[in-house]
């Protein structure tokens, strides 16, 4: 079963543009999110993170917003530019080791 | 200061056959996961391990994929036998566990397997 779920599979925005990725888990003892980063022919690279404590982390450019209540977490690039665009990868812990990720979206910023 | 290493990169075989994938984690870390992504359910985690020992396997797939890892700086997962639906692209990633940066997992580059 899917407990992350990420529906777009793809994104596109223009280049000084922001640029939001979602995210929704159904597992409701989740406490850490993160958002990977990925290139292809690489591995994922660990990105930002948030735990279930708070509702904001804002990193330079990239802010993770989370939503308990909903069950909706969201990541926002601002402003987007063209080596961001990847495969970004949603992921929940329950606090172990144990992580599960989210199908992944793919995002184009374009010049 | 070298990563998560993985071997083969590539790795065509014919169904039927056995393949062995191989991860080096990084130096310290004593968390080992290996995941396999496809195009219709992204990262799945199929097994990990702490200090070696295996911890979930409910990941694997079926009896035909088993995990080893017999020190703290190698593992192995092994399809015996493979087939075609196995294809996809199988990364081995590591964490130093019992931290809060254990969350953050740090991921190898990954073996792109073809079985045709």
């Amino acid at each position: 079963d899917q407990q992350v779920k990420q529906n777009s599979p793809s994104l596109s925005v223009q280049e000084g543009r922001i640029s939001i990725l979602n995210c929704d888990y159904t597992n409701s003892m989740f406490d850490y999110f993160l958002w990977y980063k990925k290139y292809p022919a690489e591995g994922p690279t660990f990105l930002i993170s948030i735990s279930s404590i708070k509702d904001k982390n804002e990193d330079g450019r990239f802010t993770v917003f989370l939503n308990k209540s909903a069950k909706h977490l969201s990541l926002h690039i601002v402003p987007s530019q063209p080596g961001d665009s990847a495969v970004y990868f949603c992921a929940a812990s329950g606090g172990n080791n144990d992580m599960r990720f989210g199908a992944g979206t793919r995002l184009t910023v374009k010049p | 200061d070298a990563g998560v290493i993985q071997s083969p990169r590539h790795e065509v075989t014919e169904m039927g056959q056995e393949v062995t994938l191989r991860c080096k984690p990084i130096s310290g870390h004593n968390s080992l996961f290996w995941y396999r992504q496809t195009m219709m359910r992204g990262l799945e985690l199929l097994i990990y391990f702490n200090n070696n020992v295996p911890i979930d396997d409910s990941g694997m797939p079926e009896d035909r994929f088993s995990a080893k890892m017999p020190n703290a700086s190698f593992s192995t997962l092994k399809i015996q036998p493979s087939e075609p639906r196995d294809s996809a692209v199988y990364f081995c990633a590591s964490s130093p566990q019992g931290t809060v940066s254990s969350y953050e997992q740090y991921f190898g580059p990954g073996t792109r397997l073809t079985v045709t």
